[in-house]
This record gives structure tokens, C-alpha cells and sequence, in this order.
């Protein structure tokens, strides 16, 4: 069975800083892919960025980039540059397998606040 | 601005109502999901329907009963809903073809609380 674990409930970090939100996770299917998510206060999640398990390259999105490490199993997120706009929570999740109409779960979350 | 339509943004029920939820995204996405998501939680996946057929129903209640009638509608019905199914709904798709990544794009929620 699927699992994805975060381990930071909470996080602060001081505006303009780069920040690591880390994420885990367990499948047996060599198929899969992961994703990052921000929820803001609104509700709406909005999608950050993907990572195949067959790519051979870390995804990155502007300032987000996903650290992936595929044989530890794990896929970091790091903003760089925090901006107060980036306070939010944020979830990773995980397809298995990739691009189906299958399951993605999520991760329990990590609230970012950025400090100005 | 969200392409995944949801109305209403909030429903207060009674627990002997029956009400609905909707969704709509013109996007030709194939596949479309229903989230629940209680107060600082993740959310949970309640349905999946793929190419306008329920593909996965995570042991939820009957009285969620969705409902998908052409491949761009996603509804949800409720009825004899208990206090603690009050929480965020949270509809979602994805995949315009295979091959796609996948990724979810999700309505703001329909914030249901049942009295």
C-alpha cells in the first residue's frame, strides 16, 4: 500500500530565506508520481510541481524545485526566495500508478510561515 | 481563477435534508474526484470516476452518493448526513489523455456543515 509521510507539522522561516519541506513516502509499484501542493487560508489547492519516478532529472518550477531521491525515497520540496505569499500549508502526495485515473494521497501537511 | 467550477461555496443542512453538490470543469479532463477535508487535516479521497464510470469508492457511506452524468458534471448527494461529515468537499480532475502526469486541479471547495 501507498504511504507519504511529512514530518514537520509546522515551519518558520524568515522572508527571502530558501526553505526544505520534506516528504517521504513507500510504494512497491515502480510506477508512481509524486506532487506538491499549496493549500492557502482559502481552501483551494493549488498544484506546484511533479515528479515521474522514471525521470532522470529533480523537476523544478521557478522557485520550487523537488529534491528526489529516489533510492532513500524521498522528495523534498525547496522554495527559494520565500515570499510572505508562500505562508500556506502545503501537502505532498503521491500517484501509483503514474498517470492513471488512480488514487493520489496526500501527506498530513507542513504550515509554512514566513516571517517578514 | 480556478477552471474547476463548485457550487455552492457553502451549505448549512439539517441532518434530515437532502442536498447536492456540484462540480464542473471544461478542461476535456477524463477524470474526476471527490476529497473530504476536515479542519487541518489532508485530504481524504472519497470517489473516483473515470471516463464517466465510478472507478473507486473508498468505503464511503451511502448517503454520499455521487453522481457523474457527462464527463464534464461531477456531483455529490447527500442525504441523512451526520454532524461530522461537516468539512470541506473538495471536487478535482485530471488526465486529458494518457501519458499525462496527472496532477489534480481542484475547485475552492464546497464548505458543507450539517446541524
Amino acid at each position: 500500500a501507498q504511504k507519504i509521510t511529512q514530518t514537520q507539522p509546522g515551519m518558520f522561516v524568515q522572508e527571502k530565506e530558501a526553505v526544505t519541506l520534506d516528504c517521504t513516502y513507500d510504494t512497491s509499484d515502480p510506477s508512481y508520481g509524486l506532487f506538491w501542493y499549496k493549500q492557502p487560508s482559502s481552501g483551494e489547492m493549488i498544484f506546484l510541481i511533479y515528479q515521474g519516478s522514471y525521470d532522470q532529472q529533480n523537476a523544478t518550477e521557478g522557485r520550487y524545485s523537488l529534491n528526489f531521491q529516489k533510492a532513500r525515497k524521498s522528495a523534498n520540496l525547496v522554495i527559494s526566495a520565500s515570499q510572505l505569499g508562500d505562508s500556506a500549508m502545503y501537502f505532498c502526495a503521491m500517484r501509483e500508478p503514474a498517470s492513471s485515473a488512480s488514487k493520489i494521497i496526500f501527506g498530513s501537511g507542513t504550515r509554512l510561515s514566513i516571517r517578514p | 481563477d480556478t477552471e474547476v467550477t463548485q457550487t455552492p461555496k457553502h451549505l448549512v443542512m439539517g441532518m434530515t435534508n437532502k442536498k447536492s453538490l456540484k462540480c464542473e470543469q471544461h478542461m476535456g479532463h477524463r477524470a474526476m474526484y471527490w476529497y473530504k477535508q476536515k479542519a487541518k487535516k489532508p485530504p481524504e479521497l472519497m470517489f473516483v470516476y473515470s471516463y464517466e464510470k465510478l472507478s473507486i469508492n473508498e468505503s464511503v457511506p451511502s448517503r454520499f452518493s455521487p453522481e457523474c452524468p457527462n464527463s464534464s458534471l461531477l456531483n455529490l448527494h447527500l442525504h441523512a448526513l451526520q454532524p461530522e461529515d461537516s468539512a470541506l468537499y473538495l471536487c478535482a480532475s485530471s488526465l486529458k489523455r494518457e501519458g499525462d502526469t496527472g496532477e489534480l486541479f481542484f475547485g475552492e471547495g464546497s464548505r458543507l456543515t450539517v446541524l
